[in-house]
């Protein structure tokens, strides 16, 4: 069974600052890891996957995550916080590229200070 | 590329009827479809897998014959909702998956189902 446990269900950062949204997961089988995030009203929206090979994957909107696998974790990061990424963020595993079912974590709220 | 849509994005109706939910993949294949149910400041809750032609994998607890799931083409999944009470208004996401996404999947805009 695979299993996503996000710590902290509110994150709050000033304009500017680092985002650090963490994530662990839980998976018997080589993960496949995903980071959606998700407007008010709104559905989901890929930022970045990793499914093999490097470490460290780049999205979009400036974001970036490290699998680490020896920490079972993929943190999701962003230099820079902006007021548009206020959103909610929702880590997820799979088995497989995502055509077998996603677990979610129970998502963070990121907000945003000017 | 990847557009995932959805119609109707929010929908009324009263108890006891039922109602359709489309999803639809624009610009590829969708081999696989997922329905989703979130409800307020919470995470998605899968509630079935379709493959195109198949009959739909409905998780545990999930009553497959209220919520009818179809996939009749590659490009078209529906989600009806039987008989609904007011316990079933919620927030209904689809997703889509296929070989032109390299099968990561591609979230819909939703539908947000208020039963009076």
């Amino acid at each position: 069974a695979q299993s996503v446990t996000q710590l902290g269900s509110h994150v709050s950062v000033s304009e500017g600052a680092l985002v650090l949204l963490r994530c662990n997961y839980s998976s018997s089988v080589p993960p496949y890891l995903f980071w959606y995030v998700q407007y008010p009203n709104q559905g989901l929206q890929l930022l970045l996957k990793y499914t093999t090979g490097a470490t460290l994957v780049k999205g979009i909107n400036g974001f970036e995550a490290e699998f680490k696998k020896s920490e079972t974790s993929f943190h999701l990061t962003k230099p820079s916080a902006h007021m548009s990424d206020a959103a909610e963020y929702f880590c997820a595993v799979s088995s497989q590229g995502g055509s077998e079912k996603l677990v979610f974590g129970k998502g963070t709220k990121l907000t945003v200070n000017p | 590329g990847a557009v995932v849509s959805q119609h109707p994005s929010w929908v009324i109706c009263k108890s006891g009827t039922s109602v359709k939910i489309e999803c639809r993949s624009l610009d590829f294949q969708a081999t696989t479809m997922f329905w989703y149910r979130q409800f307020p400041k919470q995470s998605l809750m899968l509630m079935a897998t379709s493959n195109e032609g198949s009959k739909a994998t409905y998780e545990q607890g999930v009553e497959k014959d209220k919520f009818l799931i179809n996939h009749a083409s590659l490009t078209l999944s529906t989600l009806t909702v039987t008989s609904a009470h007011p316990e079933d208004s919620s927030f209904y996401i689809c997703s889509a998956a296929g070989q032109g996404t390299m099968y990561t999947q591609y979230f819909g805009p939703g539908t947000r189902l208020t039963v009076l």
